[in-house]
């Protein structure tokens, strides 16, 4: 099985900063990766498809990059509605199993 | 707007099974798309559970495939799941969720807003 590891486990950032989160693949996954959001009590929601493609209605300060076994999730100017655990996520189809990163918690400094 | 429900007990003793039920609404479950369960124990992280087609093909996590049972019923627009012989380690929210293929990877784009299911004697 393909395993999912992200880096940090949890940041705290000013409102405005750059904020950088990490996910790695421990084989070559080319560019099948999604980025989710998950506010505190809610559902996760889909921010980012095929590692650099934003869903549809998401603030374009999101962001992703990366293609093989390193990706990035950029927020490029952090605003207090960003507070939440950000996950990644692979499909891998042999056998057919979804695997989510043990994700990344954003705070505010 | 594609929306789901997920309803069923939220306390299920050990060795017993989970029942949970995804009510869709906003969209044919018929008219395409798989369909998913996928869990999250308090405070950790998320685990998908299987997913189903309108046809009623299933696929399920390799973890959790022997006592995972996930059905459809499009006359009602809704499926569901069972998990059998829980124990505390399944006790979770549980979430149901629209599963897109149309990219290159597999994820899931719309969500129910989750069950906690506690399992307790």
């Amino acid at each position: 099985d393909i395993q999912m590891t992200q880096s940090p486990s949890s940041l705290s950032a000013s409102v405005g900063d750059r904020v950088t989160i990490t996910c790695q693949a421990s084989q070559d996954i080319s560019n099948y990766l999604n980025w989710y959001q998950q506010k505190p009590g809610k559902a996760p929601k889909l921010l980012i498809y095929d590692a650099s493609n934003l869903e549809t209605g998401v603030p374009s300060r999101f962001s992703g990059s990366g293609s093989g076994t390193d990706f990035t999730f950029t927020i490029s100017s952090l605003q207090p509605e960003d507070i939440a655990t950000y996950y990644c996520q692979q499909y891998d189809n042999l056998p057919p199993l979804f695997t989510f990163g043990p994700g990344t918690k954003v705070d505010i400094k | 707007q594609v929306q789901l429900q997920e309803s069923g007990p939220g306390l299920v003793k050990p060795s017993e099974t989970l029942s949970l039920t995804c009510a869709v609404s906003g969209y044919s479950i018929s008219s395409g798309y798989y369909w998913g369960w996928i869990r999250q124990p308090p405070g950790k992280g998320l685990e998908w559970i299987g997913s189903i087609y309108h046809s009623g093909s299933t696929y399920y996590n390799p973890s959790l495939k022997s006592r995972v049972t996930i059905s459809v019923d499009t006359s009602k627009n809704q499926f569901s799941l069972k998990l059998s012989s829980v124990t505390a380690a399944d006790t979770a929210v549980y979430y149901c969720a629209r599963q897109q293929s149309g990219w290159s990877t597999p994820g899931f784009d719309y969500w129910g807003q989750g069950t906690l299911v506690t399992v307790s004697s």
